[in-house]
């Protein structure tokens, strides 16, 4: 199972919006309703930002939002503050208890 | 408070054999299915895998890249989920955390212990 394809980075000034991509195939992304992202800042454990497309943890501010169309996902953070500046990856199902991670994009606030 | 706690991390010679162990607490363990995840130094993110609940069976599922070498289980009378790693391999060099799934979804992590294969 290849994984996922993400832009490598993705940047913006404070209080704008950027959105990552996540590509896949019909047999993940495109096939499933079970696609989800998380940020992981160097040295901390990842956390959940969205999951099952576009649903939100409790706690995970409404500035995250979560979409897909085909085969290909896409995360997307508004109002973008110095903290959001992590790495993120985006993970699918891809049937008998099987995932994969996304490759991973690096978001930097200008 | 949730928690999950990973140890085992060790410098081993590639062939060699360690065992992972996450103790958790301050979630339903046994109504949980438990994944683990490893960064390689520079990598992303890679799914390993993950061992379902009793309730559907102890199934486990594997990555392609460490089928056969690797096995899951759980003691659900200690909270705690093992990961057994046999004929490591440099490129099995990484971080490697486990984390609760929950609604598709990895919603609780730990922090994370450090597998270092070198001869």
């Amino acid at each position: 199972q290849s994984a996922l394809t993400q832009p490598a980075s993705v940047s913006g000034s404070p209080g704008q919006s950027i959105t990552i991509s996540c590509t896949g195939t019909n047999s993940d992304v495109g096939g499933y309703n079970y696609v989800s992202w998380y940020q992981h800042h160097p040295g901390k454990a990842p956390k959940l930002m969205i999951y099952k497309v576009n649903n939100r943890p409790s706690g995970v501010s409404n500035r995250f939002s979560g979409s897909k169309s085909g085969n290909t996902a896409s995360l997307t953070i508004s109002g973008l503050q110095a903290e959001d500046e992590a790495d993120y990856y985006c993970n699918s199902y891809t049937g008998i208890n099987t995932y994969v991670f996304g490759t991973g994009t690096r978001v930097t606030v200008l | 408070e949730v928690q999950l706690v990973e140890s085992g991390g060790d410098l081993v010679q590639p062939g060699q054999s360690l065992r992972l162990s996450c103790v958790t607490s301050g979630f339903d363990f046994g109504d949980s299915a438990m994944a683990w995840v490893r960064q390689a130094p520079g990598q992303g993110l890679e799914w390993v895998g993950l061992i379902t609940k009793k309730a559907f069976g102890e199934k486990t599922a594997y990555a392609a890249s460490v089928r056969g070498r690797f096995t899951f289980s759980r003691d659900d009378s200690k909270t705690t989920a093992y990961l057994q790693m046999n004929s490591l391999r440099t490129e099995d060099t990484a971080v490697y955390y486990c984390a609760r799934d929950w609604d598709w979804g990895l919603v609780y992590w730990g922090q994370g212990t450090l597998v270092t294969v070198s001869s």
